[in-house]
C-alpha cells in the first residue's frame, strides 16, 4: 500500500460548483498536511497548510483533516475557471526534527468549465 | 516572498551528454530538494541536501548526482543523459521545523528536459 493515495482524475466541474479533493494515507505518524496547486508547466505552489486534525479556511478554500480515518480533503467553493490546475496533497511526520521531507500524492487534475 | 529560480525552463540535450540543472533560492533555506515529475508517477525525490556539501539520496538517485557548494545553490547533474531522463525537473527549498520553519517546501518553476 502506498503511503499517500490520491485519485488522479481528471475531474471536470461547471463554474460555481463545490469541488472536493481528497487524499488517504497509511502512516498514522503524519501530523502536518499541505495542499499544493500546480498550474500547467509551472512548479507547485503552497495553497493550504494544516496541523493535526480539524479544519482551516482561507477564502473559498477549506482544508479538512480527519486523522482517525487517515483522510484529508480540500474543498473549493464557487469554483472558477482559474482554479483549473493539478492539486497535490503532501504530508510529513515531524516538525522540529525532520529534514523537511514531504510525502506527496500524485495529484488530481481539476478542470472548471465556464 | 520566497523565490526559487531554476536556470532553464526548457532544455534539449542528446543522449550521452552531461547535463547541469541549477537551482538558486534567496531565503537562506537550509534544505533543498530535486524532484522529477512524470505523468502518472507524480513527484519523485531524486536527491536532497540539508546543508552545504551534504547530500542524501532520495527515492530515484540512479543516473544523477548533485552538488551544493553554497547554501543558496543546489545543482543536479546528469552524468550521461539518457532518453528515460526526459522529464520535468523541479527544485524546492525549505526551512525545516527545527530551525524555525514549517517544513513547507517552496518550488521553482521547473525545467522541462528532453533527451533525444
Amino acid at each position: 500500500q502506498k503511503e499517500v493515495e490520491q485519485d488522479p482524475g481528471p475531474l471536470s466541474v461547471p463554474e460555481g460548483a463545490i469541488v472536493s479533493l481528497n487524499c488517504t494515507y497509511s502512516n498514522s505518524a503524519f501530523q502536518y498536511f499541505m495542499w499544493y496547486r500546480q498550474y500547467s508547466r509551472k512548479g507547485p505552489e503552497l495553497l493550504m497548510y494544516t496541523y493535526s486534525s480539524g479544519n482551516k479556511e482561507d477564502g473559498r478554500f477549506t482544508a479538512q483533516v480527519d486523522k482517525s480515518s487517515k483522510y484529508i480533503s480540500l474543498f473549493i467553493r464557487d469554483s472558477q475557471p482559474s482554479d483549473s490546475a493539478t492539486y497535490l496533497c503532501a504530508m510529513s511526520e515531524n516538525y522540529g526534527g525532520s529534514q523537511g521531507n514531504l510525502i506527496f500524492g500524485k495529484g488530481t487534475k481539476l478542470s472548471v468549465k465556464p | 516572498d520566497v523565490k526559487v529560480t531554476q536556470s532553464s525552463r526548457y532544455l534539449v540535450k542528446r543522449t550521452g551528454e552531461k547535463v547541469f540543472l541549477e537551482c538558486v533560492q534567496d531565503m537562506d533555506h537550509e534544505n533543498m530538494f530535486w524532484y522529477r515529475q512524470d505523468p502518472g508517477l507524480g513527484l519523485r525525490l531524486i536527491y536532497f541536501s540539508y546543508d552545504v556539501k551534504m547530500k542524501e539520496k532520495g527515492d530515484i538517485p540512479e543516473g544523477y548526482s548533485v552538488s551544493r557548494e553554497k547554501k543558496e545553490r543546489f545543482s543536479l547533474i546528469l552524468e550521461s543523459a539518457s532518453t528515460n531522463q526526459t522529464s520535468m525537473y523541479l527544485c524546492a527549498s525549505t526551512l525545516p521545523g527545527d530551525r524555525g520553519g514549517t517544513d513547507t517546501q517552496y518550488f521553482g518553476p521547473g525545467t522541462r528536459l528532453t533527451v533525444l
